[in-house]
């Protein structure tokens, strides 16, 4: 089946650094993709949606620019956490949207764990 | 308000036994999936369905429109089946394939 993978799997750095996630579709093209952040033991949060060509939609409270989102191909999104601060710290997981199958569906990155220390 | 419960939200069983998790949602629908997460966090679809049953392996994800609900079966369960089963869903209408997750359902299966 289609894959997405992220980029680091785990990730520490230091208060005020700049951090950045990959997404990537492994074998189709995601026109979107997704990215969502998980407390523990909570569900996923949608942060924003990120539109090839063009710029991510942001959900209600989340910064676009502490958390900025680039979409510049068919196959890789990328998240930079700006200036990370300790509460910045969670788990981030991206998805893909996928049409080729005949059907629409959605596949999810592995995850990338960020600690701000 | 879209909203998306999850039944039970914890769920210890035997290994060998029949386990059932259920989903619910307040209106209408064009696609419910089933997730499964393990610990460390990776997430796995385990199907999208929009009407029917689907069946893999010891999976079966069952969904009846008319009564907004879903079940996810698991038949002779193992410990290795023991992870966070997500319900999430696209209401009809929505923009973008935005999904909306249930809280999770946590499976404990002890050998």
């Amino acid at each position: 089946g289609a894959v997405v993978s992220q980029h680091p799997s785990r990730v520490i750095c230091k208060s005020g650094t700049s951090v950045k996630i990959e997404c990537r579709s492994l074998d189709f093209q995601a026109t979107t993709m997704f990215w969502y952040r998980q407390f523990p033991k909570k569900s996923l949060m949608l942060m924003a949606t990120s539109n090839e060509g063009s710029k991510a939609t942001y959900e209600q409270g989340v910064e676009k620019d502490k958390f900025l989102i680039n979409h510049a191909s068919l196959t890789l999104s990328t998240l930079t956490v700006t200036s990370a601060h300790p509460e910045d710290s969670s788990f981030y997981i991206c998805s893909a949207r996928d049409w080729t199958s005949g059907s629409e569906t959605q596949y999810f990155g592995p995850g990338t764990r960020l600690l701000v220390l | 308000k879209n909203e998306v419960e999850q039944s039970p939200q914890n769920l210890t069983a035997q290994e060998g036994e029949f386990i059932t998790i259920n989903c619910s949602y307040s209106v209408g629908i064009s696609a419910l999936h089933w997730l499964q997460q393990h610990p460390g966090g990776g997430i796995v679809s385990l199907f999208m369905l929009s009407s029917g049953k689907k069946k893999h392996g010891r999976l079966i994800a069952t969904i009846n429109i008319q009564e907004k609900h879903s079940s996810l079966h698991i038949t002779a369960s193992h410990p290795r089946d023991s992870a966070v089963y997500i319900c999430a869903v696209r209401f009809s209408g929505g923009s973008n394939y935005k999904l909306t997750f249930g809280k999770g359902t946590l499976l404990t299966v002890n050998p």
